[in-house]
């Protein structure tokens, strides 16, 4: 079956970048998208790609796509402490759409 | 009115009580979902409406029971609950299944 999968932890300084990773199985995914959990909240969703692109970046956002490997990044350019949250990745897998378990990322200051 | 909205945002009741969760989204989508996500755990999808029809439930103990009136509303009401059914109970609604979902902010749910 379809599976997408995480690290669960990840620790940055203010001003570094971060990069969270995530890989998937379902080879027909045709958007993947990335999601931020702030404490307390929802998922917001905070950027998408579509899987005949390589690359999005949207301000401090890279997005990379290896659609061979089935690996997804996210890169957060200049990591703030607003930006510590709960990150998850999800791909349209069969009429659904897929969620990883959920990044969490500390930024120190 | 923001995208989508959840009521009540905490909720503790006990496990004999009957309650229910309100969700409602004004972004004119299709398909709505309810999901629960608990500590250390992926977040799971109980049901998914679309055109207010259930087309899945991810084999969800009945003591949880879905209702979509129509395609701005979605309850989930609660009956006879277990104290391992508290968790953030998420409601998110997309313009059809497998596009992007945007997420109302949770109820956060404690059977005592």
């Amino acid at each position: 079956g379809e599976d997408v999968e995480q690290s669960l932890f990840l620790s940055v300084r203010e001003g570094d970048s971060s990069v969270i990773n995530c890989t998937y199985t379902d080879s027909s995914s045709t958007y993947l998208y990335w999601y931020k959990q702030e404490p307390g909240a929802g998922l917001q969703l905070l950027t998408y790609i579509f899987s005949n692109m390589d690359m999005k970046q949207d301000q401090r956002l890279t997005v990379l796509l290896n659609k061979k490997d089935k690996h997804l990044s996210l890169r957060i350019a200049d990591t703030q402490t607003g930006d510590s949250a709960i990150y998850f990745c999800a791909e349209t897998g069969t009429g659904k759409l897929i969620f990883g378990q959920g990044t969490t990322l500390q930024v120190k200051p | 009115e923001t995208g989508v909205t959840q009521t009540p945002r905490h909720l503790v009741m006990g496990m004999t009580n009957k309650k229910s969760l309100k969700c409602e989204q004004h972004l004119g989508h299709n398909a709505m979902y309810w999901y629960k996500q608990s500590a250390k755990k992926p977040l799971e999808l109980m049901f998914v409406y679309s055109l207010e029809e259930r087309v899945e439930n991810n084999s969800v103990p009945s003591r949880f029971s879905p209702e979509c009136p129509n395609s701005s509303h979605l309850f989930l009401h609660l009956h006879t609950l277990q104290p391992e059914d508290s968790a953030l109970y998420l409601c998110a609604s997309s313009q059809a299944p497998a596009h992007e979902q945007y997420f109302g902010p949770g109820t956060r749910l404690t059977v005592t």
